[in-house]
């Protein structure tokens, strides 16, 4: 199994523009995470799908952000404008049965906004 | 909000002595997790533990839990050089949904 893929790995953009990242979960997982870390304020989860319906958004921080899961098998994020305080990592995560068990995560897009 | 804290916040230690790191908790748990993240990489899960257990064992891993004190322990015993990582604690606050603590930055010098 691939594990869980995201793309791009590396992003650097300016303030004003568009961002999307892109997720592809384990294959047979339910749930989907996304997540976003910084050294200020940790890992913190942004949204979290299940079956490919947003399940929990508490998380986004401003209407900036957008997630979308139109199948299984891909979910973006989506910042737009995106700001310079924007810059962290992304992850995205996956897990089957109850989200609460064990996540395995993708290798993460790191975001810089210049 | 951080559901789960670790202490110490980071920890320098020499080949083959034991590494024990702490992780507290606020609200009851169903489960609690360990994860660790090498640099410039994703989260990966190393062990699980469920309230109604008290400690569980993973080769060099020992993980403790208390859900009186709501803390929890994560011991890695003859640490190596390759053990050099950020540990997280991550607690199930509610369903569906995990909370990570800022994590324990482990150094091991070879």
């Amino acid at each position: 199994d691939a594990g869980v893929i995201q793309s791009p790995r590396h992003e650097v953009t300016e303030m004003g523009q568009e961002v999307t990242l892109r997720c592809k979960p384990i294959s047979g997982h339910d749930y989907l995470f996304w997540y976003r870390q910084t050294m200020m304020r940790g890992l913190e989860l942004l949204i979290y799908f299940n079956n490919n319906v947003p399940i929990d958004d508490s998380g986004m921080p401003e209407d900036r952000f957008s997630a979308k899961m139109p199948n299984a098998s891909f979910s973006t994020l989506k910042i737009q404008p995106s700001e310079p305080r924007d810059s962290a990592v992304y992850f995205c995560a996956s897990s089957t049965l109850r989200g609460q068990e064990t996540q395995y995560f993708g290798p993460g897009t790191r975001l810089l906004v210049l | 909000s951080q559901q789960g804290e670790e202490d110490p916040q980071a920890l320098s230690i020499q080949e083959g002595e034991n590494a024990t790191m702490n992780c507290s908790y606020k609200t009851s748990i169903n489960n609690l997790q360990w994860y660790r993240q090498n640099s410039g990489r994703g989260l990966v899960h190393l062990i699980l533990i469920r309230s109604n257990e008290r400690e569980k064992h993973s080769g060099r891993l020992r993980v403790t839990l208390d859900t009186s004190k709501k803390s929890s322990s994560l011991l890695i015993t003859a640490s190596r050089a390759a053990d050099t990582a950020s540990y997280f604690c991550a607690t199930d606050e509610r369903y569906g949904k995990l909370t990570f603590g800022q994590g324990t930055i482990l150094t091991v010098h070879p």
